[in-house]
């Protein structure tokens, strides 16, 4: 099944800082998604792009995609400490597989 | 906006107790996912449906069953609790492809807020 994995593990940063996590994966996709999830919650849908795209904006959110190095990036500009959650990368046709996420922390 | 209730968030039982989880969606979705959560192993797909009475095996169903009767409503049934299914466990559904009006169907899941099950 085609994975995801995240890049970094987990990331500390102050308020007001932009966070960058990156995402990795093995096969073709037809789009790649983004979630959030706030400690012992469910997952959140957070951005999706296609394969086709290879920029996409949502508020503070920025993500990109490079299938030439199956690889993607979700930028959070000006961080703030309710941002702080695990953020995972999907991909899938049928299914979705899900990344071993992110852990970001925003200090105030 | 959509709705995934899990009906239990916290549940305790002991080795070899029959344990039921359900899960219903208020969206008239076709698809329904269960996936439990492990620290260090990420999530992972235990089993889905796409249309009732229908069920797939995902990547770990050994030790569990599921149950689709109705088309908002996905039973995860742990037939004899182990100590190794503590777990944190979602459910999760979204349209079938062609299912939604929009054309950018695009397979976005929606969770439940998760149940946490700790088998003694």
């Amino acid at each position: 099944s085609q994975q995801g994995e995240e890049d970094p593990q987990a990331l500390s940063i102050q308020e007001g800082e932009n966070a960058t996590m990156n995402c990795s994966y093995k096969t073709s996709i037809n789009n790649l998604q983004w979630y959030r999830q706030n400690s012992g919650r469910g997952l959140v849908h957070l951005i999706l792009i296609r394969s086709n795209e290879r920029e996409k904006h949502s508020g503070r959110l920025r993500v990109t995609l490079d299938t030439s190095k199956k690889s993607s990036s979700l930028l959070i500009t000006a961080s703030r400490a309710a941002d702080t959650a695990s953020y995972f990368c999907a991909t899938g046709y049928s299914t979705l597989t899900f990344g071993k996420g992110t852990m970001l922390l925003v200090s105030p | 906006d959509v709705k995934v209730t899990q009906s239990s968030r916290y549940l305790v039982k002991r080795t070899g107790e029959k344990v039921f989880l359900e899960c219903v969606q208020d969206m008239d979705h076709e698809n329904m996912f269960w996936y439990r959560q492990d620290p260090g192993l990420g999530l992972r797909l235990i089993y889905f449906s796409y249309d009732v009475k229908m069920k797939e095996k995902g990547d770990i169903p050994e030790g569990y069953s599921v149950s689709r009767e109705k088309k908002e409503r996905f039973s995860l049934i742990l037939e004899s609790a182990s100590t190794n299914q503590t777990s944190m466990y979602l459910c999760a559904s979204s349209f079938a492809l062609g299912q939604a009006l929009q054309a950018t169907n695009t397979g976005e899941l929606f969770f439940g807020e998760g149940s946490r099950l700790t088998v003694l």
